[in-house]
């Protein structure tokens, strides 16, 4: 059974204070690893893809990175705006289609 | 362009009754899934239709039920509501046929008293 877990499951930093989510999986054929943002009240918004170990990608203030046992997103210097709830979730051999595995999600509060 | 849009927002219902919610994908999506999310379980795939056809179904019992329509427009109906069914069930679509770069509504809030 695939299984993806995040952690912490929330987290507090100051304006400006950089730090680290992890999200790791136990999966059978890792077809691709994604990143959402989830603020309250709305569903979550698609941030990044990832596909094979050793891979980045970047946006803003946020950066992902993958290997072969679990994902980093990393926030430098956040502002207030970047509160919210952070998911990763899963595709795999497992899952036909689009067919996706959520973990828990870090909920993140920068205060200003 | 607008978004995926779900119908009704927020609904109360009692134990036993039943409930039909509606999604209405981003033109030209023709996957649409479906999610559960609640503050102990998370998000929990429930299923997916492409092209009105359903090609997941997520570990639910059968009370649980979807069905996509030709213009992509989909639908679940939760039977026999129990109380642990209350919860944000949110739509998600893409015009990919393969991908995890889903469009999430805002969800309805089912609350069963």
């Amino acid at each position: 059974e695939d299984q993806v877990t995040q952690s912490p499951e929330a987290l507090r930093l100051q304006e400006g204070e950089s730090s680290s989510l992890n999200c790791s999986y136990t999966v059978s054929g890792l077809r691709g690893l994604f990143w959402y943002r989830q603020d309250p009240g709305k569903g979550p918004e698609f941030l990044f893809t990832l596909y094979s170990a050793g891979e980045e990608k970047e946006k803003e203030r946020l950066k992902a990175t993958l290997t072969k046992k679990e994902s980093f997103l990393h926030i430098t210097a956040p502002k207030p705006e970047d509160s919210a709830t952070y998911l990763c979730a899963v595709r795999t051999h497992n899952n036909a289609g689009n067919m996706l595995t959520f973990g828990g999600g870090t909920r993140l509060m920068v205060k200003p | 362009k607008a978004g995926v849009t779900q119908t009704p927002r927020y609904l109360i219902k009692t134990r036993g009754q039943q409930v039909t919610l509606s999604c209405s994908p981003i033109s030209g999506h023709r996957s649409v899934s479906w999610y559960q999310q609640t503050p102990g379980q998370g998000l929990q795939f429930l299923f997916e239709y492409f092209s009105e056809t359903q090609r997941n179904k997520g570990n639910f019992p059968g009370r649980f039920s979807g069905r996509q329509f030709s213009n992509s427009r989909s639908e679940m109906n939760v039977s026999t509501l129990e109380l642990g069914d209350s919860a944000l069930y949110l739509c998600a679509s893409t015009a990919q046929e393969i991908t995890g770069e889903l469009f999430f509504g805002e969800g309805s809030r089912l609350t069963v008293l």
